[in-house]
């Protein structure tokens, strides 16, 4: 069964360091997200992607924030310049075979811990 | 904030189907009911949506009243692997309507 893949499962990082999550979408999905999870915290929306350009993000996508699907099969999320608060499990998850937006799959995660 | 109420959690035994509630009294017309788990902080999992009609797959039934102010996700033989927390999550189908807003959910546990 397809599914998304996430890595690195777990990434430590100091304070300040740039950092890359990358991600595997299902084969001929449209739609991709990042989601994160705060310890002991809601899963939080993050950024949605269609069409080779941000459809939706929210407030907590700053401009440290970005992402990128470089070579059609990979989906990226950066952190320019990471804070302690940064710390989380981050989702990717990817929906979508045709124009309508139907069910996200997601991604087992990958836990950041900032230093 | 999410549109959707639902217990904090529920108890079900193991065996015995597991009805977890869903209130969406503001739900429009053209949103679908979503359903998730999130298994120990893995990532969450698509359990079933449905729009206005009752829907059944391999996991899960999903039943939404006429009105489509609620609605009830039914496991219907709960084993220990459905510990989780549920989400119900009210989303639009159409360009624009892309991220789930989760709430606290449902922590379900299923008891031996």
């Amino acid at each position: 069964e397809p599914e998304v893949t996430q890595t690195p499962s777990h990434q430590v990082t100091q304070m300040g360091q740039e950092v890359i999550l990358r991600c595997v979408p299902i084969s001929n999905h449209l739609y991709f997200y990042w989601y994160r999870q705060i310890l002991g915290q809601k899963v939080e929306f993050l950024v949605s992607f269609y069409n080779n350009e941000i459809s939706e993000k929210s407030e907590i996508f700053d401009d440290q924030f970005s992402v990128e699907r470089p070579d059609g099969s990979n989906f990226t999320l950066k952190i320019r310049s990471t804070k302690l608060e940064d710390s989380a499990m981050y989702f990717c998850a990817s929906g979508g075979r045709n124009e309508i937006n139907t069910e996200a799959f997601f991604g087992q995660g990958t836990r950041l811990t900032v230093v | 904030d999410a549109k959707t109420t639902q217990p904090t959690s529920m108890d079900c035994a193991e065996g015995r189907a597991a009805n977890l509630p869903c209130n969406h009294s503001t739900i429009s017309g053209n949103e679908y009911v979503y359903w998730y788990r999130q298994i120990h902080s893995q990532g969450p999992q698509y359990i079933i949506h449905g729009l206005k009609n009752n829907e059944t797959n391999e996991m899960a039934s999903l039943i939404i009243t006429e009105d489509r102010k609620s609605s009830t996700l039914i496991l219907p033989h709960a084993t220990l692997r459905d510990t989780a927390v549920y989400y119900c999550i009210v989303r639009g189908n159409w360009a624009g309507s892309y991220q789930l807003t989760f709430g606290k959910g449902t922590k379900l546990s299923v008891i031996p």
